[in-house]
């Protein structure tokens, strides 16, 4: 079965730094990713997609992730940290069946932003 | 453009009782998918929704049931309540194209507190 796998639940920055929040992936075919931030009691809302086109991806609020299958990696990173970034991220796999598909999400990385 | 709405917010219910959640989706969107999201854990798939029947199924019991309607809304009925399934529900909907979904846009989600 597909997953993702976030190393690290917690990652901690100043502001002004580089964010990375790590995600590898398992899959024996061509994956579909996604990372998705979710703030204090609010829903998921996407950040960005791979879907095979580019393996370097740009999101909204200036993130963007690089697909490297050698690694099967697919890092979220954000060259400076703005406190507004504090929040939970969940990277996520789409599985393909013959039916259908579903969302795997890891168990996703706090973001603190240290001002 | 109204995203994707549910209701209610917050639920309290007790051990045994019965719930239901509601759904609407994004304007546009056909396929409506839920979550179970427990405290500090990415959302789990239960189930998804097209052409008002269930088209893939996560590992959760019978327990967990759905329904789409023509208008493409859904509920989720969760009976015979457990204290472990105090969690957050959240409903994502997608456009069905070529047999799969592509990229999923969340609502707020419901707040199940089991007593």
């Amino acid at each position: 079965a597909q997953s993702v796998t976030q190393l690290g639940s917690h990652v901690s920055v100043s502001e002004g730094a580089l964010v990375l929040l790590r995600c590898n992936y398992s899959s024996s075919v061509p994956p579909y990713l996604f990372w998705y931030v979710q703030y204090p009691n609010q829903g998921l809302q996407l950040l960005l997609k791979y879907t095979s086109a580019a393996t370097l991806v740009k999101g909204i609020n200036g993130f963007e992730a690089e697909f490297k299958k050698s690694e099967t990696s697919f890092h979220l990173t954000k060259p400076s940290a703005h406190m507004s970034d504090a929040a939970e991220y969940f990277c996520a796999v789409r599985t393909q069946y013959h039916t259908g598909n579903q969302f795997y999400f890891g168990t996703g990385t706090s973001l603190t932003v240290i001002p | 453009d109204a995203g994707v709405t549910q209701s209610p917010t917050h639920l309290i219910k007790t051990r045994g009782q019965q719930v239901t959640l509601r759904c609407s989706p994004k304007s546009g969107h056909d396929t409506v998918s839920w979550y179970q999201q427990a405290l500090g854990q990415g959302p789990q798939f239960i189930f998804q929704y097209y052409e008002e029947e269930e088209r893939q199924r996560g590992n959760f019991p019978d327990r967990f049931s759905g329904h789409q309607f023509p208008n493409y809304s859904s509920e989720l009925n969760v009976n015979a309540l457990l204290l472990g399934d105090s969690a957050l529900y959240l409903c994502a909907s997608s456009v069905l194209s070529g047999g799969y979904t592509d990229t999923q846009y969340f609502g707020p989600g419901t707040r199940l507190t089991v007593l």
